[in-house]
């Protein structure tokens, strides 16, 4: 079943800009991640973020996560034509078996 | 280099035919796992392993089989495989407990025609 669902599902900006995704889940979590897909390529981990953490940074990578509202936001600032990929969320359960369920993804090109 | 090999990148079958796609990790990750992915249904998990001679059902793993001997190898077997296991497949380690980052491999693309 999935988890993560992702908004927008493509998104367009030029470089330079920033790009925010959002990303909303269904039930309590024990983290959430991030992952980015170059065309037809592997899932790279970009970040993660734990369920008692309401914001982390990473380089131009600024994630934020609201329990509450079961939902986080990944932040790309000035972003760079090497950005132009897909992301992921994925959300992990608590337990040592727990495994990382995806949302379907958002594509982002920028534009040069 | 701390890494997830799959194999092959590609591969071309007919239906019916048994295949195995290899996966294979360096790094001593207890955790290991399948993933399907295909267009507007994002990835799905197909089999996990949590240690050797430990595996365990995801969310699609009718028509396929796993297998854990080996710390580092976590093959994927599709004994008779159709037309609708055509798909992009990810092999992804991670270490046990609470480190739950994965590392994917490349993928396999596969076609059953």
């Amino acid at each position: 079943s999935q988890q993560g669902e992702e908004d927008p599902q493509a998104l367009s900006i030029q470089e330079g800009e920033n790009a925010t995704m959002n990303c909303s889940y269904k039930t309590s979590i024990n983290n959430l991640q991030w992952y980015r897909q170059n065309s037809g390529r592997g899932l790279v981990h970009l970040i993660l973020i734990r369920s008692n953490e309401r914001e982390k940074h990473s380089g131009r990578l600024r994630v934020t996560l609201d329990t509450s509202k079961k939902s986080s936001s990944l932040l790309i600032t000035a972003s760079r034509a090497a950005d132009t990929a897909s992301y992921f969320c994925a959300t992990s359960l608590t337990g040592a078996n727990s495994k990382l369920t995806f949302g379907k993804g958002i594509t982002l090109s920028v534009r040069p | 280099e701390a890494q997830v090999t799959q194999n092959p990148r590609y591969l071309i079958t007919v239906t019916g035919k048994k295949l195995t796609v290899t996966c294979s990790q360096n790094m001593n990750h207890e955790y290991m796992s399948w993933y399907r992915q295909d267009p507007g249904l994002g990835l799905r998990q197909i089999y996990y392993s949590m240690n050797v001679e430990v595996t365990d059902k995801g969310d699609v793993p009718e028509g396929y089989k796993v297998s854990r001997k080996e710390k580092r190898n976590f093959p994927l077997i599709l004994e008779s495989p159709s037309p609708n296991q055509t798909s992009l497949y990810f092999c992804a380690s991670r270490s046990g407990g609470a480190a739950i980052r994965y590392t994917f491999g490349s993928g396999t693309r596969l076609t059953v025609v």
